[in-house]
């Protein structure tokens, strides 16, 4: 998986709690994605970021989701009172600058709220 | 609205056989396609890609097949192999271009047996 890093891999919650996913992207990528992967369904596009700059974000819920990806560290998909609706795997995905439409994902991150 | 679509959940082909996985898509503006490869509990590994100007990309293996005017692409494993087994995505760039914000078919589920 091209080294971008995600973690935690398992994470759990209770209604209500914040969730905090962050993704390392291969050393000298400079895009990331997000994507979510509700069970028994296709990868959803979320959120495209480039260092301290959000490109686009429409496929992020309106309410309780945010993105960053700052200067430094990794890039953070954040949940803020969960619902049981949010429980999916979350795959980050990081490009080069101008590579085109091929983009590189990380294992994943389980969110299971309870 | 789906617009990748694959219409087949699963399919399992005897090691050894011909495997092939189909793709359609409904918007005629999609001009280059992707294939990922995706195993239980990790997150997709891409395998092959099509621009529209081409009607087939061979590597290894792995060809993929584009009819444009049947807005069809297929993806054939010859020889299919044990290793194999795992959850296939065909997925099409939309929105700006040469970003990797991507649409996703559901996927297809193949079972390759020994």
């Amino acid at each position: 998986n091209a080294g971008v890093m995600q973690n935690p891999r398992h994470l759990v919650r209770r209604r209500g709690q914040e969730a905090r996913l962050r993704c390392s992207p291969v050393k000298g990528h400079s895009h990331v994605y997000w994507y979510r992967q509700l069970p028994e369904e296709g990868l959803k596009f979320m959120v495209y970021l480039q260092k301290e700059n959000i490109i686009d974000e429409s496929g992020m819920p309106k309410e309780r989701f945010s993105a960053e990806f700052p200067k430094e560290g990794p890039s953070i998909l954040r949940i803020q009172q969960v619902v049981r609706g949010d429980s999916a795997a979350y795959f980050c995905a990081s490009s080069e600058q101008d590579s085109g439409n091929t983009i590189y994902f990380g294992e994943g991150s389980w969110l299971t709220v309870v | 609205d789906q617009q990748v679509k694959q219409n087949s959940p699963s399919l399992s082909v005897q090691e050894g056989r011909i495997s092939i996985l189909n793709c359609d898509y409904t918007n005629s503006m999609f001009d280059y396609f992707l294939w990922y490869k995706k195993y239980p509990a990790e997150g997709p590994t891409f395998l092959i890609s099509i621009s529209s100007i081409k009607d087939k990309n061979e590597d290894g293996r792995f060809t993929v097949f584009l009819n444009k005017s049947a807005k069809h692409l297929s993806l054939h494993i010859v020889p299919s192999q044990p290793g194999d087994s795992a959850v296939y995505f065909c997925a099409a760039p939309f929105g700006s271009s040469n970003t990797g914000k991507l649409i996703f078919g559901q996927g297809t589920t193949l079972q390759v047996k020994p």
